[in-house]
């Protein structure tokens, strides 16, 4: 079965640069969420979006933006990049349609690394 | 203090034995309650979801939910290698789509 796809895998950026994250949902999920898991830590809740539009919003940076696209990959954008910053970043992705609508499934993630 | 606390192990178990996860939460609006197990430098994998109080079994993997406690748990039979991961609880209120996640249990098991 089709799983989340993100990319790229690995990235490394140097302090004060950007980066752009990508979510491909699993195919008909309209939902996607973001994550961050820092070493050792348990996944972080950034934000979330339905149907294009913000529908959740956690613990995001203001230096973070995001956004779900008309074919509802979404996209993280991270700017002026900060060592804490670097992390495991989770995209997951669910359908409201039927009952399962609460069952989020994460893709492989980002290791963002900052140096 | 965490909304959502996990034991974070690790737990070493013999091969075929049963291993034993619990999480507690504080926040009485949680309703929807999930595990994952996530291998090292790989996504959560969703184990497990349950919404009211009980037990759920899938397979070798049962769920319980005890509302009135705060208390919810995830048993493993016949425990295998294979099974060597990071558990992690998650759960989330009726509205909303946030996640909060416990701690994760790193559980190891030993042939």
């Amino acid at each position: 079965a089709a799983g989340v796809i993100q990319s790229p895998r690995h990235l490394i950026k140097e302090k004060r640069e950007t980066a752009t994250l990508k979510c491909y949902p699993i195919p008909r999920h309209d939902t996607v969420y973001w994550y961050q898991q820092g070493p050792g830590q348990d996944p972080q809740f950034l934000i979330s979006f339905y149907e294009k539009m913000q529908s959740d919003k956690g613990s995001i940076p203001d230096r973070f933006s995001a956004q779900q696209f008309s074919d509802y990959h979404s996209e993280l954008n991270m700017s002026s990049l900060e060592l804490g910053d670097s992390a495991l970043y989770f995209c997951a992705s669910s359908s409201l349609a039927g009952l399962a609508y609460y069952e989020q499934y994460f893709g492989p993630g980002t290791r963002l690394t900052v140096t | 203090q965490k909304e959502v606390e996990q034991d974070p192990g690790p737990l070493s178990v013999p091969e075929g034995a049963i291993v034993s996860l619990n999480c507690t939460y504080s926040n009485s609006a949680f309703q929807y309650f999930m595990w994952y197990r996530q291998y090292s430098r790989k996504g959560p994998e969703l184990l497990m979801y349950t919404y009211s109080s009980g037990n759920k079994e899938d397979g070798r993997f049962t769920a319980q939910v005890d509302k009135s406690s705060k208390y919810i748990s995830l048993f493993i039979r016949d425990s295998q290698p294979s099974d060597s991961a990071t558990y992690l609880c998650a759960m989330r209120p009726a509205a909303g789509n946030k996640l909060t996640f416990g701690g994760g249990t790193r559980v190891l098991v030993k042939p």
